[in-house]
């Protein structure tokens, strides 16, 4: 079945470092990846998307990188700071609206 | 304009118990869906609604029935509720464009 893979499970940074955190997807159809940061007791919140006609989209500290092909994408987080500490999670769906499949998430800690 | 709304926020039934968990969105959507969320599995899709009057099971829903009111409700029902359907549940709704949004959540522990 369609399934989503996240990677790492938990990333522990220094406050003004990088974070990466790379999914992949099994379903090739798929044509929208949406990343989304839960923090504490909260719902996830939608933080950047992509689509597969765009290989990268960057907002502000924040970058996206796809690679259809391999079937790979990933989150890029800069000059990380203390509230970014919380668990992101990728996701892959056929469109914006259509049912969606999303990865186990990553714990994000970011240390001051 | 509140978004997704979800009822209640915390809630304990023993098993066996049936009780519905509501949702409502005010963002005219037509899309909704029903998730819970365990400790290392992520969310996983319960039930969703394409539109008004259509409903669909997900990844996991046995033991969930799931009614779409109107356009702005839907609702989740346990009929007879289990120790394994402890979790988190959220109410998520989407519109053609910048993907879904999703309610507070509802904590269920069935004893």
């Amino acid at each position: 079945g369609e399934n989503v893979e996240q990677h790492p499970s938990t990333l522990s940074v220094q406050e003004g470092d990088s974070a990466v955190i790379k999914c992949t997807y099994s379903d090739s159809a798929s044509n929208y990846f949406p990343w989304y940061k839960q923090e504490l007791g909260k719902g996830p919140q939608l933080i950047i998307d992509i689509r597969s006609n765009v290989g990268e989209k960057k907002d502000q500290r924040i970058a996206v990188t796809l690679n259809k092909t391999a079937k790979h994408f990933s989150l890029h987080i800069t000059e990380t700071q203390p509230e970014d500490s919380a668990v992101y999670f990728c996701a892959a769906s056929k469109t914006s609206y259509d049912k969606v499949i999303f990865g186990p998430g990553t714990s994000l800690s970011v240390i001051p | 304009n509140a978004g997704v709304t979800q009822t209640p926020k915390f809630q304990v039934l023993k098993t066996g118990q049936s009780m519905t968990l509501q949702c409502a969105q005010d963002m005219n959507h037509n899309s909704m869906y029903w998730y819970r969320q365990d400790p290392g599995m992520g969310l996983r899709l319960i039930y969703y609604s394409a539109s008004e009057g259509t409903t669909d099971k997900g990844e996991v829903p046995n033991g969930y029935n799931v009614s779409r009111l109107n356009k702005r409700e839907f609702s989740l029902r346990l009929e007879s509720a289990a120790p394994s359907q402890t979790s988190v549940y959220f109410c998520a709704s989407s519109e053609q464009g910048p993907g879904w949004y999703f309610g507070p959540g509802t904590r269920l522990t069935v004893l």
